[in-house]
Parts: structure tokens; C-alpha cells; sequence
């Protein structure tokens, strides 16, 4: 079974720190993806990576950074939080190529005060 | 952007019955995928349909595509408690998947 995880499912931060959300995946995924999912809007992409220290800017990358330096691990950076950003965040990962299906993490809830 | 729409935004129905659920999306796509949410948790894959397929079968999941009007479909038989979730569609034309809002399902015992 494919596993991805995320290092927390809720958070708790104030305006203006910097956030670190982490996931991992063990199926050897070439592609990885965040996304924040917020009532009403559905889920949106912020970054994606098809390959170790390559990414690309999904629909909503203001205000984010993305890292990948290892194959099974994607890390999404806010580097300055704002209220703006309290939201779920879901990690995903696919294999290597284009429209496959994809896996998705627990969800990590964030609220920024 | 190719965003599904589902339709209808949410469903309430009787264990047992059935559940039509729909997604109409905008441009040319590889295939459609449709996921599964319980509430406050991470997307679960359905099943997927190739643009040059028009039905597919999995379980009591029964999906359909129609490319010339843009549409899917997707029906759940006999429904069961355990099937209330959010179900999104999903437009896959590249690396990225495109979710449409979802359709909100809720199966009463």
C-alpha cells in the first residue's frame, strides 16, 4: 500500500513565523504535490515536484516555497505566515509521468492567529 | 484551467438506494479521476477513465465519460452508511490534476 505522511495533522502558528509542513511518501513517487483545500474553493495546487530538487508553481505559489532534496520527501514553506494562509494542506504524490492517479497524506490543518 | 464542476453540491440519500453524482469540465483532458474525502481527512482515489473509454466498473462504482458534452458521471449502487463523504472529480491533462468542488453525499441508515 502506497503511504504518504504528514508531520503533523494539526498546527497551530502565529502571523509572521516561518512553518515548515513535511511529507513523506514510501512508493518511490516521482511526483509530489501540495495542495490547501478551503470550503467553497475546493482543493487548489500550490507547488509540485516531478523529480528531486525540481518544482513547479501550481495555481496559488504566492506566499509559499517548496524543497525537495530527497526523492520521498517534499517540504512546503510559508515563509512569513498570514491569517490568510489558516487552511488544510494536503500532500500528494503520483509516479513519474503525467495524469496518473495520485495519494494523498492525512492533511495537515493549519491555523495562523 | 480545465476544472471539473460536480453537480449536485450535495446529496442526501437512504441506505440502499442509489447515488448519481456528475462532473461537467471545459477542455480536452487524458483522463477523469474520481476521489472520495471523509470528513477532515485526505483524498482517497476512486477510479479512473481514459478519455477513450466511455464506462468503467469497479465494485459497486459505476463511472461514465462523455467527451463530446464534456461530462462524467459518476453512480454508486446500493448505497451504504460508510459511503458518506465529499467526492470530487478530478481533469487530468498534464502533471497536475485539476478537482472540481465536490458533491457532499450523505447516506442515512
Amino acid at each position: 500500500d502506497v503511504k504518504v505522511t504528514q508531520s503533523s495533522r494539526y498546527l497551530v502558528k502565529r502571523t509572521g513565523e516561518k512553518v515548515f509542513l513535511e511529507c513523506v511518501q514510501d512508493m518511490d513517487h516521482e511526483n509530489m504535490f501540495w495542495y490547501r483545500q478551503d470550503p467553497g474553493l475546493g482543493l487548489r495546487l500550490i507547488y509540485f515536484s516531478y523529480d528531486v530538487k525540481m518544482k513547479e508553481k501550481g495555481d496559488i505559489p504566492e506566499g509559499y516555497s517548496v524543497s525537495r532534496e530527497k526523492k520521498e520527501r517534499f517540504s512546503l514553506i510559508l515563509e512569513s505566515a498570514s491569517t490568510n494562509q489558516t487552511s488544510m494542506y494536503l500532500c500528494a504524490s503520483s509516479e513519474a509521468g503525467n495524469s496518473y492517479e495520485q495519494y494523498f497524506g492525512p492533511g495537515t490543518r493549519l491555523t495562523v492567529t | 484551467s480545465q476544472q471539473g464542476e460536480e453537480d449536485p453540491q450535495a446529496l442526501s440519500i437512504q441506505e440502499g438506494e442509489n447515488a448519481t453524482m456528475n462532473c461537467s469540465y471545459k477542455t480536452s483532458i487524458n483522463n477523469l479521476q474520481w476521489y472520495r474525502q471523509n470528513s477532515g481527512r485526505g483524498l482517497v482515489h476512486l477510479i479512473l477513465i481514459r478519455s477513450n473509454e466511455r464506462e468503467k466498473h469497479s465494485g459497486r462504482l459505476r463511472v461514465t465519460l462523455d467527451t463530446s458534452k464534456k461530462s462524467s458521471s459518476l453512480l454508486i449502487t446500493a448505497s451504504r452508511a460508510a459511503d458518506t463523504a465529499s467526492y470530487f472529480c478530478a481533469t487530468a491533462g498534464g502533471y497536475q490534476l485539476t478537482f472540481g468542488k465536490g458533491t457532499k453525499l450523505s447516506v442515512i441508515p
